[in-house]
């Protein structure tokens, strides 16, 4: 049982559907994130929210939104996605405001996404 | 930003076997690294963390440094098949919004 808890685990879409997910993180941490792994993929970052407010949107499209609507809660809205979308969606938070050196990551259990 | 370089492997050993998995980087400035291991279908955790200056163990794992070939290894002894997963190295970015840049990645299994 980690301490960043992401719902739904498993999600199956279709290319037309608006589906989002949830990340809530019970750690008391400043900032979260997004992160999307593919297959032989490195984790790639999609967005940073640091003490509520949005830093980065690492390009990603448009058809992924993200939330934040306090600092325990992330969602990321999707709309229109496409086959190749599918991933696994990762939620991490860490305590330090984002960009503070030495912040080790911790990371939720991941919601499976498949574009149908 | 580069990320660590990191053999995919996959890695098939036999129980019991001494296990090195290793990370290569560029910048002798960054001060320290992480570990992090993803079993199956779950989120990644953090493994080890370690400064560069020296080695660190934590039970059957050893995590090494050599800042001179810039070479990061993570060493498992006496191998279980429970420690078959996928293992994350980790280094810092000093910059951006992100405090970690991750490898690919190294699918390890251990076979009973």
């Amino acid at each position: 049982e980690t301490g960043v808890t992401q719902t739904p685990r498993h999600l199956v879409m279709g290319m037309t559907n608006k589906k989002s997910l949830k990340c809530e993180q019970h750690l008391g941490h400043n900032a979260m994130y997004w992160y999307k792994q593919s297959a032989k993929k490195p984790l790639e970052l999609m967005f940073v929210y640091s003490l509520e407010e949005r830093v980065e949107n690492n390009s990603v499209p448009s058809r992924f939104s993200p939330e934040c609507p306090n600092s325990s809660h992330l969602f990321l809205h999707l709309h229109t996605l496409q086959p190749e979308d599918s991933a696994l969606y990762l939620c991490a938070s860490s305590q330090d405001p984002a960009g503070t050196s030495g912040n080790t990551i911790y990371f939720g259990e991941g919601s499976w996404l498949t574009v149908v | 930003q580069k990320e660590v370089e990191q053999d995919p492997g996959p890695l098939s050993v036999p129980e019991g076997a001494i296990v090195s998995l290793n990370c290569t980087y560029s910048n002798s400035a960054f001060q320290y690294f992480m570990w992090y291991r993803q079993y199956s279908r779950k989120g990644p955790e953090l493994l080890m963390y370690t400064y560069s200056s020296g080695n660190k163990e934590d039970g059957r794992f050893t995590a090494q440094v050599d800042k001179s070939s810039k070479y990061i290894s993570l060493f498992i002894r006496d191998s279980q098949p429970s420690d078959s997963a996928t293992y994350l190295c980790a280094r810092p970015t000093y910059s951006g919004n992100t405090p970690l840049v991750f490898g690919k990645g190294t699918r390890l299994s251990v076979i009973a």
